[in-house]
């Protein structure tokens, strides 16, 4: 069955970076896009952007734009989302989530990772 | 960037009750229109793609319909693990938008 594993609760500084890995599971991990979501505190979902993992393309929210990476290790087929130059307004629950396309939603979801930035 | 609309942001209703919940999108979208259902604490499943279609292993009381700009998603017979936030998001075109979630509770 499809499982996405997330990485375990981070708590950061103001400036810090973050990065979340998301190891996927009972699937052909290079047949599928990544996307990115994530969900402050009582507020709605945000997409993040995604990753193609068969060749590492990656198309990012313009809001996040110079802070945001994303990447693959096929070899673990796991996807990573790092984010630089943490503030407050980052604190949020992130989640990764299967795509069948680059042009398609979720289908298969992690169980998420929150993040805190805090001084 | 597309904008997604939600409506009611919230209601109230019963077990057994047939329930529609209301996306409207600020330009068309074609049928790139997907549900998902989040409940407290919990990671978003998702229910619907392509407007209309139930994701493996949803149960036909989930129901999608729509095109073009209005969207709707009816839940056939509220059952108690279906109070939930439904969220709608659009693929058509990027970014992916959210809906700002419609809330459904116990009457």
């Amino acid at each position: 069955q499809v499982q996405l594993v997330q990485s375990g609760a981070e708590v950061k500084k103001p400036g810090a970076s973050v990065k979340v890995s998301c190891k996927a599971s009972g699937y052909t991990f290079t047949s599928y896009y990544m996307h990115w979501v994530r969900q402050a505190p009582g507020q709605g979902l945000e997409w993040m952007g995604i990753i193609n993992p068969s060749g590492g393309s990656t198309s990012y929210a313009q809001k996040l734009q110079g802070r945001v990476t994303m990447t693959r290790d096929t070899s673990t087929s796991t996807v990573y989302m790092e984010l630089s130059s943490l503030r407050s307004e980052d604190t949020a629950v992130y989640y990764c989530a299967r795509g069948r396309s680059g042009g398609s939603a979720p289908d298969y979801w992690g169980q998420g990772t929150l993040v805190t930035v805090s001084s | 960037d597309i904008q997604m609309t939600q409506s009611p942001s919230s209601l109230s209703a019963s077990v057994g009750d047939r329930v529609t919940i209301t996306c409207r999108a600020s330009q068309g979208i074609s049928n790139y229109l997907a549900w998902f259902q989040q409940k407290p604490g919990k990671a978003p499943k998702s229910l619907i793609y392509a407007a209309s279609s139930l994701q493996s292993g949803v149960p036909s009381k989930f129901s999608g319909s729509g095109s073009g700009t209005d969207f709707t998603l009816t839940i056939s017979s509220l059952q108690p693990e279906d109070f939930a936030t439904y969220y709608c998001q659009q693929y058509n075109s990027y970014p992916p938008t959210f809906g700002g979630g419609t809330e459904v509770e116990i009457k």
